[in-house]
């Protein structure tokens, strides 16, 4: 059972150029996130997913896009990179509460992303 | 945007030493989190609080929800080198049809030996 899965685990662009980032939880989880963490600022969420088809802003989308592709996948993109996105991004999940313990969030290992 | 405040940012501490953090927030949570990340890492949950005041422990982990929903702390009994990392707290409410989570700041600890 791998959980949650991120690809890359690092990266390295110029300003400007675009990519995406991976996740795949197998856990069959309805909601997953991402978040970016800096220095200091410990996780601030940047977009979310409550359930496939729906995704919505957190504190700090401003840059980004997501996509919900299925159950499994939730990818985050950069249009147009800045070095301001420098930063270790993390995906997440968890499942609308069945039980106390279904509030528990599970992280992936998350991508180290550097813009030059 | 919202943040928790958690505290101490920091900590050097002899191995065998007790630990002690904490997090507060202005508003309230219907479930507190620990969270511990390691380098190169994502976060691993140590200990999840259901209800205002409840005292858990898991292991030398001893976490408890306070009794206001707007803090939460966490201790560490007899510290040991494996302990070091960042410690997270995250307040977590249910709205929208799925989980908000706020987290803290981060506690480094590190342990001399």
């Amino acid at each position: 059972n791998a959980g949650v899965t991120q690809t890359p685990k690092f990266q390295v662009l110029k300003t400007g150029q675009s990519m995406t980032l991976q996740c795949a939880q197998d856990m069959n989880h309805n909601s997953m996130y991402w978040y970016r963490q800096d220095p200091g600022m410990g996780l601030r969420l940047i977009y979310y997913s409550a359930s496939e088809g729906t995704t919505d802003k957190g504190e700090v989308p401003n840059g980004y896009n997501v996509s919900r592709l299925n159950k499994r996948e939730f990818s985050l993109r950069l249009e147009s990179a800045a070095p301001s996105q420098t930063s270790v991004y993390f995906c997440a999940s968890t499942t609308p509460r069945v039980r106390a313990e279904d509030t528990e969030a599970f992280f992936g290992q998350g991508t180290r992303l550097t813009v030059v | 945007g919202q943040q928790l405040n958690q505290s101490p940012q920091s900590m050097f501490i002899q191995e065998g030493e007790d630990v002690s953090m904490n997090c507060t927030s202005s508003s309230i949570f219907n479930t507190w989190l620990w969270y511990k990340q390691e380098p190169g890492e994502g976060p691993v949950l140590l200990i999840a609080l259901y209800k205002a005041g409840e005292l858990t422990s898991n292991g030398r982990l001893t976490a408890q929800f306070g009794i206001t929903r707007k803090d939460s702390f966490l201790n560490i009994s007899a510290s040991i080198p494996s302990d070091v990392g960042i410690y997270f707290c995250a307040g977590c409410s249910f709205a929208s049809g799925t989980y908000k989570y706020i987290f803290g700041t981060g506690t480094r600890l590190k342990v001399l030996a």
